[in-house]
């Protein structure tokens, strides 16, 4: 089945440390995303491109940073982690069109000590 | 500024009993909404889109323009409902696409 996959599932890790969380997908659409869910702030956007060459900030890009390596990859990175980056960390795709729906990887733990 | 509102943090209603999510959003243009639903540790997915006007597990969500709210609605709530449902907002024009409300946990009890 097509789908949208995360590694790793969970990480914990080191204030100052550079961690890099991946997305796949095998939807063949070309809009990825990233998203961080805290408990009663919902999902905020980070960091979306609508294809390989495009990548945009979102509303909370500082202290991350993105790569769209081809279509079907897009990353993650913390170059220097803080605690307050401890969240749910989500990708998501869509496909291109005014309807899309965004369908959504499984999610990434992350605890920042 | 677009804006998505979910007034209700949690919501817990009883086996049967109707429900109702609220979802207000503030857009000047016009906007195509949504409603996500995460079960217990399931990924988000969607549930239903106003374009669509469809029933989807018994849920329904009407957009009403001049109240600007698009709250979702069951007339018999199970306990397999019980999930976190966030409002979403597609935008047609602007930076990019998706606002996503703060998100509303619904409780059924048995």
């Amino acid at each position: 089945d097509a789908d949208v996959t995360q590694t790793p599932r969970n990480r914990i890790t080191k204030t100052g440390k550079r961690i890099m969380l991946e997305c796949s997908q095998t939807k063949g659409h070309d809009r990825m995303y990233w998203y961080r869910q805290d408990p009663g702030l919902g999902l905020r956007l980070i960091y979306y491109s609508f294809d390989v060459k495009d990548i945009n900030k979102g509303e909370i890009s500082d202290g991350y940073s993105v790569s769209r390596q081809a279509q079907a990859k897009f990353s993650l990175s913390l170059e220097s982690a803080i605690p307050n980056q401890t969240a749910l960390y989500f990708c998501a795709t869509s496909p291109t069109g005014v309807k899309e729906t965004q369908y959504f990887g499984p999610g990434t733990r992350l605890l920042v000590l | 500024a677009q804006r998505v509102t979910q007034p209700e943090k949690l919501l817990s209603v009883f086996k049967g009993a109707p429900v109702e999510l609220k979802c207000n959003y503030s857009y000047s243009g016009s906007p195509e909404l949504f409603w996500y639903v995460q079960y217990s540790r399931q990924r988000l997915q969607l549930l239903l889109r106003h374009i669509s006007r469809e029933s989807i597990k018994g849920f329904t969500a009407d957009l009403n323009k001049g109240e600007t709210s698009f709250h979702l609605k069951k007339p018999f709530a199970q306990e397999e409902d019980s999930a976190m449902y966030y409002c979403a907002l597609n935008r047609a024009s602007g930076t990019y696409k998706y606002i996503f409300g703060t998100g509303t946990r619904l409780k059924v009890l048995a």
